[in-house]
């Protein structure tokens, strides 16, 4: 278990809206990361942070923005929802101390209606 | 070339045998291929992991067989259980997991 906590686990929003998913770890890891999942495209890179309000873009970050103000919070806002973003969004961190693995939060299930 | 290629997207196997998931890469720089297990409505974990050191590593019933030649690599589950009924993906990185690549997954279902 490499703590991490998202949340919230399910939502339903309509388009146009703003929405925001956290990730909280419990510790303290530099790397943190926001994926998300969607069938026949496995896991995709959406944003990504090496520490304190260092973040940077991954392969399909369009539409969203990230901020990480404390080492262990990372929040995804997608500034106004599309249909599209309907999809399940993970939350990984990369141990400090084993450099080459990356470690999943449960998911958050975000619908856009 | 940063792609990372998995083959079946799917399959079927009796309790008791062996499942063989396929994964191919590209670029050459990635050092480091874990295997990911995921059950429905959970995130993906950590199942097995390779560096291209070596050829082959087993850990219980999985195996990662590696073809560092090929750029091709693979899983294997011995004894196939119906508890290992889950979606697999295998991965790619390289730069101390900075790079990190997925495959599509394969949808592996034991019969009981």
């Amino acid at each position: 278990d490499a703590g991490i906590t998202q949340s919230p686990r399910h939502k339903v929003t309509e388009t146009g809206t703003p929405v925001t998913l956290r990730c909280h770890q419990t510790e303290n890891h530099r790397y943190m990361y926001w994926y998300r999942q969607d069938p026949g495209h496995g896991l995709r890179l959406i944003h990504y942070s090496y520490g304190v309000k260092d973040t940077d873009k991954g392969e399909v970050s369009d539409g969203y923005s990230v901020s990480r103000s404390k080492t262990e919070d990372f929040l995804l806002t997608l500034e106004s929802a599309t249909s599209s973003q309907t999809s399940v969004y993970f939350c990984a961190i990369r141990l400090d101390r084993d450099g080459n693995t990356i470690y999943f939060g449960e998911g958050s299930w975000l619908t856009v209606v | 070339q940063q792609q990372v290629k998995q083959s079946p997207q799917s399959l079927i196997v009796q309790k008791g045998g062996i499942s063989i998931i396929n994964c191919a890469y590209e670029n050459t720089a990635f050092d480091y291929f874990p295997w990911y297990q995921q059950f429905p409505g959970k995130g993906p974990a950590l199942l097995i992991a390779i560096r291209p050191d070596v050829s082959e590593k087993k850990e219980g019933r999985f195996t990662i067989s590696f073809n560092k030649s090929a750029k091709q690599f693979s899983l294997h589950i011995m004894d196939s259980q119906p508890g290992d009924s889950a979606t697999y993906f295998c991965a790619a990185s390289y730069n101390y997991g900075q790079n990190f690549v997925f495959g599509p997954g394969t949808r592996l279902s034991v019969l009981p």
